[in-house]
């Protein structure tokens, strides 16, 4: 069965660094979305991705954050100069059409020191 | 903004009983779906119910909407040691397509 897969599953950096976080959705999916967890709260949106572009965003999306479609497969979110508080599990989900099922990676926890 | 929020409840059940979850949420609503979360693992789509249906079944998993009480709730039967998880209710707004998810209910069965 197809999945959504992410890489890596743990990244630790320090702060200010630039991290890049990957997700590859499911091949036949149109919609691409990020999703971060704070230990021990809830899944939060951050931003959803269609036809080559931002489609929707969260007040959390701001501009230390980006995200790119750079190939047919790859889906990448991008957090320029990462803080403490931007350590979290984060979460790439893909679906075939908008507003309904989401299928979910396994996540990346991001450490940020 | 748009959330669904769950009863606040952590269930401990022996296996075979059932298991009900509450989920209740502030707006207008496109669908509400229920998500499974395994500790530390990404979340598992389980049911989507849209706001123009009162009851739903998958396997032993029973979903209803109240859109009058803006409420929902998952009922598990016979529960299994492999249903131990977080359950999480996301509830999607008509024109959107993000989930809002809730706090989520950590649900243990005892073998």
């Amino acid at each position: 069965e197809p999945e959504v897969t992410q890489t890596p599953s743990h990244q630790v950096t320090q702060m200010g660094q630039e991290v890049i976080l990957r997700c590859v959705p499911i091949s036949n999916h149109l919609y691409f979305y990020w999703y971060r967890q704070i230990l021990g709260q809830k899944v939060e949106f951050l931003v959803s991705f269609y036809n080559n572009e931002i489609s929707e965003k969260s007040e959390i999306f701001d501009d230390q954050f980006s995200v790119e479609r750079p190939d047919g497969s790859n889906f990448t979110l991008k957090i320029r100069s990462t803080k403490l508080e931007d350590s979290a599990m984060y979460f790439c989900a893909s679906s075939r059409q908008a507003g309904y099922e989401q299928y979910f990676g396994p996540g990346t926890r991001l450490t940020v020191t | 903004s748009q959330q669904g929020e769950e009863d606040p409840q952590a269930l401990s059940i022996q296996e075979g009983e059932n298991a009900t979850m509450n989920c209740s949420y502030k707006t207008s609503i496109n669908n509400l779906q229920w998500y499974r979360q395994n500790s530390g693992r990404g979340l598992v789509h389980l049911i989507l119910i849209r706001s123009n249906e009162r009851e739903k079944h998958s396997g032993r998993l029973r979903v209803t909407l109240d859109t009058s009480k803006k409420s929902s709730s998952l009922l598990i039967t016979a529960s299994r040691a492999a249903d131990t998880a977080s359950y999480f209710c996301a509830t999607v707004v008509s024109g959107n397509n993000r989930l809002a998810f809730g706090k989520g209910n950590q649900v243990v069965v005892i073998p």
